[in-house]
């Protein structure tokens, strides 16, 4: 079975801090995407990236980097410089075949950043 | 563009009634999946539409269906509310479904069951 592992349930920093928020998944699939969406309090879900199984660039967008190993299967989420917008839950997500010809996102437990002033 | 839209936004039921809970994709996308997330938990899936076709569907129970219109929006339905069914429900739309698409979250809708 697929499975997403998030293993901090929350984090405390103080804002300026850095900050690595974890994701290990289990898939047999050779082809697979991951993920990483934000859900701040008001609870939709935000888009921040998407990675393939083939890429193993890291990947930086501003304050955002993701560092993706196929060896340890992990895909870990750093905010540089953390603000107390960034305040949030983070769930990393796994893209994978449901049944029939769905395509399913398997969502870790999230986990609760909180960044203090 | 318009995001993904949802509605009503919160919703109050008692045990034994249904709730039929509405979703409109983003523009120009044709397939919109369903999650249930129970508090302090990630998202489940529960449905997969692609032109009005169900795609594939998680583990839940026939109490629980949906069906996607023509202009590509979605309800989901639920019937006989258990207390348990209490979540927010989430419409996620994406041009096809398939592997290479990014699934985009609408607000989600509160559901409370007394």
């Amino acid at each position: 079975a697929q499975k997403v592992t998030q293993a901090q349930t929350e984090i405390s920093v103080v804002e300026k801090e850095d900050v690595t928020l974890d994701c290990v998944y289990e898939t047999r699939d050779t082809t697979y995407y991951l993920f990483w969406y934000k859900q701040p309090p008001s609870g939709e879900l935000v888009f921040l990236i998407r990675r393939n199984s083939f890429d193993e660039q890291n990947e930086i967008s501003g304050r955002y980097s993701w560092n993706f190993q196929k060896s340890t299967s992990s895909f870990n989420f750093t905010i540089t410089a953390s603000q107390v917008v960034d305040s949030a839950v983070y769930f990393c997500a796994l893209s994978e075949p449901s049944s029939g010809s769905a395509r399913q996102l398997t969502f870790g437990s999230g986990t609760q950043l909180t960044v203090l002033p | 563009d318009a995001g993904v839209t949802q509605s009503p936004t919160h919703l109050i039921k008692t045990r034994g009634q249904h709730v039929t809970l509405r979703c409109s994709p983003i523009s120009g996308h044709k397939s919109v999946s369903w999650y249930q997330q129970v508090l302090g938990q990630g998202p489940q899936f529960i449905f997969q539409y692609y032109e009005k076709e169900e795609r594939g569907r998680g583990n839940f129970p026939d109490r629980f269906s949906a069906r996607q219109f023509p202009n590509y929006s979605s309800e989901l339905n639920v019937n006989a509310l258990l207390l348990g069914d209490s979540a927010l429900y989430l419409c996620a739309s994406s041009s096809t479904g398939g592997i290479t698409d990014t699934q985009y979250f609408g607000p989600g809708t509160r559901l409370t069951v007394l």
